[in-house]
């Protein structure tokens, strides 16, 4: 079966313009997870979706940064007004449970990634 | 808070062990261990709960220390393939199962 997909898979911006990556979660997975991943560190969260919708957004750096997931499957990630500090790996995870004490239990299916570059 | 891993870094021949170290300043419930290649996904390794419970690969094992809110992942009988990151991941009591990682310990594994 398909795992998760991320497009694009890498991404070069010019500094202050907008760029949207995208998400396919693993089909019928209720969670999706937006990670932030710097180079030669670990994942860094950044926002939360229970199927459409967004229940923690606590990691997002700034208001440049803005997630959606409309129909509860595929999640856009936006970032306006990109800055040289925005470059990093992104990652998308789903997760079949729901998040929440009980949902630390269920294992996130991480996508490949997109690699944004802002120079 | 993030948590702590060590060490940064191992080096292995095939066939050796080796055990990475997650240590959190913060009280946890549950512990996830990742596998993570140049330019590729993360992959899930293990679950860790508190209660004692695991959810994982078999040929992988780990462990949970509760009250120390310390994890030790265990590498046996290493092979090429181990190489890589590992990361851990904690989540609290009260998160949405959002994970916070550690920085990561780089393992390599040569013939």
């Amino acid at each position: 079966g398909a795992g998760v997909s991320q497009s694009p898979r890498y991404k070069v911006a010019k500094r202050g313009q907008d760029v949207a990556l995208r998400c396919d979660p693993i089909s019928g997975h209720v969670s999706l997870f937006w990670y932030q991943q710097a180079l030669g560190q670990g994942p860094e969260f950044l926002t939360y979706f229970q199927n459409e919708a967004q229940l923690d957004k606590s990691g997002l750096p700034s208001d440049r940064f803005f997630a959606e997931r409309p129909e509860g499957s595929v999640s856009t990630l936006k970032i306006q007004r990109t800055q040289q500090e925005d470059s990093a790996v992104y990652l998308c995870a789903s997760s079949s449970g729901l998040a929440g004490s009980q949902g630390s239990y269920n294992e996130q299916f991480f996508g490949p990634g997109t690699r944004l570059t802002v120079l | 808070q993030q948590p702590v891993q060590s060490p940064q870094a191992v080096i292995l021949r095939e066939g050796e062990d080796a055990v990475i170290n997650c240590s959190s300043s913060k009280a946890l419930y549950s512990v996830h261990w990742y596998r993570q290649k140049h330019g590729e996904a993360p992959v899930f390794l293990m679950i860790l709960l508190k209660g004692g419970e695991q959810k994982g690969h078999e040929k992988i094992s780990a462990s949970f220390n509760e009250k120390k809110q310390q994890s030790s992942l265990y590498l046996t009988a290493s092979q090429l393939s181990y190489s890589g990151t590992y990361f851990c991941g904690t989540a609290g009591g009260t998160s949405y199962g959002k994970l916070t990682f550690g920085q990561g310990t780089i393992l390599t594994v040569h013939p």
